[in-house]
């Protein structure tokens, strides 16, 4: 069965630069959600969207952005990069109007190394 | 503070024993998650509790939501090395609400020596 897929897996970026994370959803799955796990923490909620729009807003900052695109797939921008932003970036699916609950699928992540 | 709290931290069993990983809240929990996570790698997701009182089970994994569904612990029999990994509990609409973001504890890292 296909599963979530995330781009790239792994990325080294310099302080103050940018990267750009892809998300490409389950088939048919109308929800995108994006956490940041730090070393040894639990993930942390970034950001989702229902049907291409914003749904809830976690804890993003500023220097970040994303979208949903028309065949839902998502992009997660960050800019000015800071040491802190190393984590690894999950982005996970569901499929929130027909389910009884909440599944939600995770991809394999992207590990971000901002040195 | 940690609206989902988790214990033990970490967790260092014999294969063929049994274990227990707890979950707990201060609030209400709609949704509870169970996920399975090798380090540095996705979450698997395991099972999902909705209702008081339920239990699941798949294989030798049973996950429980206590009846005023504020406590959840996930049980393993007769443990196997490859049950070893991060085991992270996970809410949605803590304490009510519609907010379908994931609010996770901070894991329990499960070692099993052969």
């Amino acid at each position: 069965a296909a599963g979530v897929i995330q781009s790239p897996r792994h990325l080294i970026k310099e302080k103050r630069e940018t990267a750009t994370l892809k998300c490409y959803p389950i088939p048919r799955h109308d929800t995108v959600y994006w956490y940041q796990q730090g070393p040894g923490q639990d993930p942390q909620f970034l950001i989702s969207f229902y049907e291409k729009m914003q749904s809830d807003k976690g804890s993003i900052p500023d220097r970040f952005s994303a979208q949903q695109f028309s065949d839902y797939h998502s992009e997660l921008n960050m800019s000015s990069l800071e040491l802190g932003d190393s984590a690894l970036y999950f982005c996970a699916s569901s499929l929130r109007l027909a389910a009884k609950d909440n599944e939600q699928f995770f991809g394999p992540g992207t590990r971000l190394t901002v040195l | 503070s940690q609206e989902l709290e988790q214990s033990p931290q970490s967790l260092i069993v014999q294969e063929g024993k049994n274990l227990t990983i707890n979950c707990t809240s201060s609030k209400t929990l709609y949704g509870l998650y169970w996920y399975k996570q090798k380090y540095g790698e996705g979450l698997i997701f395991l099972m999902m509790l909705q209702k008081g009182g339920e239990e699941k089970s798949h294989e030798k994994i049973t996950a429980k939501l206590d009846e005023k569904k504020q406590q959840s612990s996930l049980h393993i029999t007769a443990s196997q090395p490859s049950h070893a990994g991060i085991y992270l509990c996970g809410a949605d609409k803590i304490g009510g609400g519609s907010n379908y973001k994931l609010t996770f504890g901070k894991g329990t890292l499960l070692t099993v020596n052969p």
